[in-house]
C-alpha cells in the first residue's frame, strides 16, 4: 500500500509464499506502469510493466494487475525467494519523459 | 548485459561546494534522466535530456542544477552550491528512445553528502 513520510509499509512473508504488493497511483490519465525492485545500495531495477490497456501481465513468477478503476495496482510474486527481499515501487508514465514513483514497499522473506 | 554506470559511489563534500556528478549511460540509448532519493523516501526524478537539451525539468532542478553531456559517453549533473538538504542518491537513467513503453536502465547511484 501507500504510505506517508519515511515509514514504508512492510510485508513479511516465508519462503515459498505467495507475496502480493499493493499501490495506488496518482495520475487517471497514466497509460503506463512498471514495478521496480530496489535492493540495497543498488538501483531501481525493471521487473514488469503494463499498458492501460491491459488489465493483467505475467512475467517469470511475478504478475502485474491494473484496475484503473481505483488507479489500483498490484505486483503478485510467486514462490517468494530471499532473493526476492527488497524495496518494491511501483511507477506511472503519464507522458513520456518522467517517471512518477510510489513510496515503496518493503518485502521481507523469512527462511 | 550493458549497464548504466555512476561515479563516484559515494561523494562527501561541504556545504557550498560545488559537486558533480558523473554517469554513462548504455551506449546505444539516446535519452538520459537523473533521478534522486532522500533516504527512506520515494525516488524523485529531476531532469531529462535529449539532443545535448533539456527536455524536462521537475520544481526540485532549480538555478543550483546542470546538466551536460560532455563528450560522446558521459552524463554529468553538476550542483552549483550544495544544501544539507541536498544530501541523497543520485541516480542516473536512459532509455533508448522517448516516450511511452520504453524503460528506463537505472545505474547504481552516487551517494551525495553534504556536511
Amino acid at each position: 500500500g501507500e504510505s506517508v513520510g519515511l515509514h514504508l509499509p512492510t510485508l513479511s512473508v516465508q519462503e515459498g509464499d505467495n507475496s502480493i504488493i499493493n499501490c495506488a497511483y496518482s495520475n487517471s490519465a497514466s497509460d503506463y506502469f512498471i514495478w521496480y525492485k530496489q535492493e540495497s545500495g543498488k538501483g531501481p531495477q525493471f521487473i514488469i510493466d503494463i499498458r492501460s490497456n491491459m488489465d493483467k501481465r505475467q512475467g517469470q513468477r511475478v504478475t502485474v494487475l491494473l484496475n484503473k478503476t481505483v488507479k489500483h495496482l498490484s505486483l503478485q510474486i510467486a514462490a517468494t525467494q530471499p532473493g526476492d527481499s527488497a524495496v518494491y515501487f511501483c511507477a506511472e508514465n503519464p507522458y513520456g519523459n518522467k517517471l512518477v514513483f510510489g513510496a515503496g514497499t518493503i518485502l521481507r522473506v523469512k527462511s | 548485459e550493458p549497464e548504466v554506470t555512476q561515479t563516484p559511489s559515494h561523494q562527501v563534500t561541504q556545504m557550498g561546494q560545488e559537486v558533480i556528478l558523473r554517469c554513462v549511460p548504455i551506449s546505444n540509448h539516446l535519452y538520459f534522466y537523473w533521478y534522486r532519493q532522500i533516504l527512506g523516501q520515494k525516488v524523485e526524478f529531476l531532469v531529462s535530456f535529449y539532443n545535448n537539451e533539456i527536455s524536462e525539468k521537475s520544481e526540485i532542478f532549480d538555478d543550483q542544477f546542470s546538466v551536460e553531456r560532455p563528450d560522446g559517453s558521459n552524463f554529468t549533473l553538476k550542483i552549483r552550491s550544495t544544501k544539507l538538504e541536498d544530501s541523497a542518491m543520485y541516480f542516473c537513467a536512459s532509455s533508448e528512445e522517448l516516450g511511452l513503453y520504453n524503460e528506463q536502465f537505472f545505474g547504481p547511484g552516487t551517494r551525495l553528502t553534504v556536511l
